[in-house]
């Protein structure tokens, strides 16, 4: 039973526009919320995170927005640019632990 | 700096045989976790070690194992390999694991025959 889910596995998006990257989890007791984005052939990345004590957290074109009531998280990368096109995973934390939980993925194509 | 280095990068195995898999923090981290990524179930936590001692681990069998060394390099094991191990490895480090910022390595392809 998967605990983070992101039911969408692909989205497109035209070059500029807003892309939308959804998320949700089951376990309430998730405080910690992070957006990974990984390219083939690499690693996943490090993008933003966000602490259950918060709804929004910014950083350049990415902001996080969390609704606790919802169990429910999101990404936006605004404006989208072709070299955001990559898998993006949504990971929860609990208890601030070390067991980091992640979604399937969301692969994200952005057209030129 | 240099990033976590996981090696080897490709591995072919047959089933029943064992594999280890090894991953170099970057400098100074002392935490290491291993993921599983398979297509089906996206990135699986493994297990998480730190100065030398598994600190967390996530719903595996125990035909995964691990350790870590004083130098906070760390292996992976997998005995008697099944097709279903067939997937991407991951490593990640971070300065002391929980929510600092993890960074992961390039990881190891395993396939199982």
């Amino acid at each position: 039973d998967q605990q983070v889910k992101q039911n969408s596995p692909s989205l497109s998006v035209q070059e500029g526009r807003i892309s939308i990257l959804n998320c949700d989890y089951t376990n309430s007791m998730f405080d910690y919320f992070l957006w990974y984005k990984k390219y083939p052939a690499e690693g996943p990345t490090f993008l933003i995170s966000i602490s259950s004590i918060k709804d929004k957290n910014e950083d350049g074109r990415f902001t996080v927005f969390l609704n606790k009531s919802a169990k429910h998280l999101s990404l936006h990368i605004v404006p989208s640019q072709p070299g955001d096109s990559a898998v993006y995973f949504c990971a929860a934390i609990m208890n601030y632990g070390q067991n980091f939980v992640f979604g399937p993925g969301t692969r994200l194509s952005v057209l030129p | 700096k240099a990033g976590v280095t996981q090696t080897p990068r490709y591995l072919i195995k047959t089933r029943g045989q064992q594999v280890t898999l090894s991953c170099s923090p970057i400098s100074g981290h002392r935490s290491v976790s291993w993921y599983q990524q398979t297509p089906g179930q996206g990135l699986q936590f493994l297990f998480e070690y730190f100065s030398e001692t598994q600190r967390n681990k996530g719903n595996f069998p125990g035909r995964f194992s691990g350790r870590q060394f004083s130098n906070s390099r760390s292996e992976m094991n997998v005995s008697t390999l099944e097709l279903g191990d067939s997937a991407l490895y991951l490593c990640a480090s971070s300065l002391t694991g929980g929510v600092d910022e993890q960074f992961f390595g390039p990881g190891t392809r395993l396939t199982v025959l």
